[in-house]
This record gives C-alpha cells, sequence and structure tokens, in this order.
C-alpha cells in the first residue's frame, strides 16, 4: 500500500514569488496535515483539511493557504515567499479510524533564495 | 500557550544500554501520544502511540505514560547504532475534534557502538 506522497522533493523560489506543494494521502485516509520544519526548528502545525473542508489553522499568516480536493489529495500554497519560509513541509494523513494517529510523506523541500 | 518540551540532548549511550527519552506537556486534557523517529534529512516516522496511564512495550521500545504528573516516555532497550536518530514527542492538543498533534523539538540520541 503506498504511503503518503509529496510532490515536488525539492522546490527553489525566489522572493516574492508564490509556491505550491501537493501531497496524497494513503488510501482510505481522509483527513491531510501539513506541517512546517524549518532549520532547528521542531515541527510547526500549518493546516489541517478533512472532508475538503479546513477544520484547523495554525498561528500563520493568511499567505499560507491550502486546500483539499474530491478525491482528498491537498495543495499547500505560500504567497509572497519570505527567505524564513525556507523550510522542509511535511504532509501527513489520519483516517477517521485511527484516532489522531498521522502518517508523514516524504516532505517537500522549499528553499527561498 | 499549551506545549510540549523535550530535552533536546543529545543524549549519548553505549550500545546495548537502555536510553530513556522523556516529554512533558502542558494541556491536562490530552488523550493521545505519541513518539516518532526522525533520521537527519528523512520525515518522521512512527514508533508507538499511548493513551492509558501506564507502560506499553512493542519490542524493544516501552512508552510510559503519566497523566497526572503530564509526563510521557520512551525507553529503547538494547539501543542500537542504527537508533541514532531525532525522537519527537506529540501529543494532542485542543478541543475534542478538533485536536491537532503538537509536537516537542525533539531529542537527539546518539548510539556509540
Amino acid at each position: 500500500e503506498a504511503g503518503v506522497t509529496q510532490s515536488p522533493t525539492h522546490l527553489i523560489k525566489t522572493r516574492g514569488q508564490q509556491a505550491t506543494l501537493r501531497c496524497s494521502p494513503i488510501s482510505g485516509h481522509t483527513s491531510v496535515y501539513w506541517y512546517q520544519q524549518a532549520l532547528g526548528l521542531g515541527l510547526q502545525f500549518l493546516l489541517w483539511y478533512d472532508e475538503g473542508e479546513e477544520r484547523n489553522r495554525g498561528n500563520f499568516p493568511p499567505r499560507f493557504s491550502g486546500r483539499q480536493f474530491p478525491n482528498y489529495s491537498s495543495e499547500l500554497n505560500v504567497n509572497a515567499l519570505e527567505l524564513e519560509d525556507s523550510a522542509l513541509y511535511l504532509c501527513a494523513s489520519s483516517s477517521r479510524f485511527s484516532g489522531n494517529t498521522i502518517y508523514f510523506g516524504e516532505g517537500s523541500w522549499l528553499t527561498v533564495v | 500557550q499549551k506545549e510540549v518540551e523535550q530535552n533536546s540532548g543529545p543524549l549519548s549511550v553505549p550500545e546495548g544500554a537502555i536510553a530513556s527519552l522523556n516529554c512533558t506537556y502542558s494541556d491536562r486534557g490530552s488523550q493521545s501520544f505519541f513518539w516518532y523517529r526522525q533520521y537527519s534529512g528523512k520525515s518522521p516516522e512512527l514508533i508507538m502511540s499511548i493513551y492509558s496511564n501506564g507502560d506499553k512495550e512493542d519490542g524493544r521500545f516501552t512508552a510510559q505514560l503519566n497523566k497526572a504528573s503530564q509526563y510521557v516516555s520512551l525507553l529503547i532497550r538494547d539501543s542500537q547504532p542504527s537508533d541514532s536518530a531525532t525522537y519527537l514527542c506529540a501529543v494532542n492538543i485542543g478541543n475534542s475534534g478538533y485536536s491537532t498533534l503538537t509536537f516537542g523539538k525533539g531529542t537527539m540520541l546518539l548510539v556509540s557502538p
């Protein structure tokens, strides 16, 4: 069974540009979570989508946004990129039967120059 | 701000020893607790979950939970060099139904041959 898949693996953008990251959850999982892991910092919760709806949002500015599609895949958009947005962006998924257990993808490395 | 606290380490142990990793959390209402392992440059992988007070064993790993003290720990018996990684404690924090996992910053474990 395929795990959580993310694309692209690496992305280099210029300050002020927009970045789009994509995630496909484990088959049967309806919830998708996005986390940011900047160098030297812990995992910071960004967004939680379930059944197409945004359920919770972390302490990030509105230029971080996303959506979940009918097939439960998701994308994260970061507008007006800043240098400090450079980080590993991790997507995770869970099913309604697994409680709060979440499983991570391999992540997308975003570098803003 | 509801938090999850871990000693950043590094915790150094010789091969074959027991490694003890600790975590405290601030939200008394938390019900779900997880340990993830993260190798450098990789995404976190789930090791164990624990929901009830006491011990839970899985192979060389034992998770211990004490809700009264708001404390969760992970013991790794017969530590191997391949166990060298950062161990992340995660706790569900927030209102039931809309809670998400909050991660500690992790403890780096180094197992020397």
